[in-house]
């Protein structure tokens, strides 16, 4: 399948501090990433959906100024948590689909963000 | 919008035993069906799927099964191996969006 990379798979920062994650298609390009959050024993939660040269589109209670994401290119999509919290320490995990239409989305490795 | 349910939460089998993972979706224009396997602090890896246009799906040792009338499909694991420990999540979603729904995942222990 395809493959999606994500970087980078572990990041500790302070509180206060802003971090960026990318998320590249290597081998195809993506019309459409998608951004999800996961907490410890929980399941995928949709964050936003970005689409080349457009907007992101967030999902109700994502604040837009805090988790900025931008995806100037097919090939990749960054997202930035802006004055980073304890509480925003998650799992984040982003995915790519080609084209539209039926097609399959393939899901980067994920990072682990830990504020302290 | 969709919603998704997945039962079991946790499940033990012996190693060469066959595994069951049930969802069933609340959005009857749901057409695209995917299981993901998930290891430990990794991303979700996609193992098989379905859409709407079929009932049944195989690979090796995997199946999916799709009841539309019904709403709800499953996934199938035959001849278990210890491998095959992993959070597996099922997902629905609809259109070209693909926006995935996923339900609340299963913790599959294949005991040796």
């Amino acid at each position: 399948g395809a493959v999606v990379s994500q970087h980078p798979s572990r990041v500790i920062c302070k509180s206060g501090t802003s971090v960026k994650i990318e998320c590249r298609s290597l081998d195809f390009q993506a019309t459409t990433m998608f951004w999800y959050r996961q907490f410890p024993k929980q399941s995928l939660m949709l964050m936003a959906t970005s689409n080349e040269g457009s907007k992101a589109t967030y999902e109700q209670g994502v604040e837009k100024d805090k988790f900025l994401i931008n995806h100037a290119s097919l090939t990749l999509s960054t997202l930035t948590v802006t004055s980073a919290h304890p509480e925003d320490s998650s799992f984040y995990i982003c995915s790519a689909r080609a084209g539209s239409g039926n097609t399959e989305a393939f899901f980067g490795q994920g990072t682990r963000l830990t504020v302290v | 919008g969709e919603n998704v349910e997945q039962h079991p939460s946790t499940l033990s089998v012996q190693e060469g035993d066959s595994a069951v993972i049930k969802c069933t979706y609340s959005d009857s224009a749901s057409n695209y069906f995917p299981w993901y396997k998930q290891e430990l602090g990794k991303g979700p890896q996609l193992i098989i799927d379905i859409r709407s246009n079929v009932g049944e799906k195989k690979d090796q040792r995997i199946a999916v099964t799709l009841n539309k009338t019904a709403k709800h499909f499953s996934l199938h694991i035959t001849e278990t191996q210890p491998e095959d420990s992993a959070v597996y999540f099922c997902a629905a979603s609809r259109g070209s969006a693909r926006q995935l729904t996923f339900g609340s995942g299963t913790q599959l222990t294949v005991l040796p």
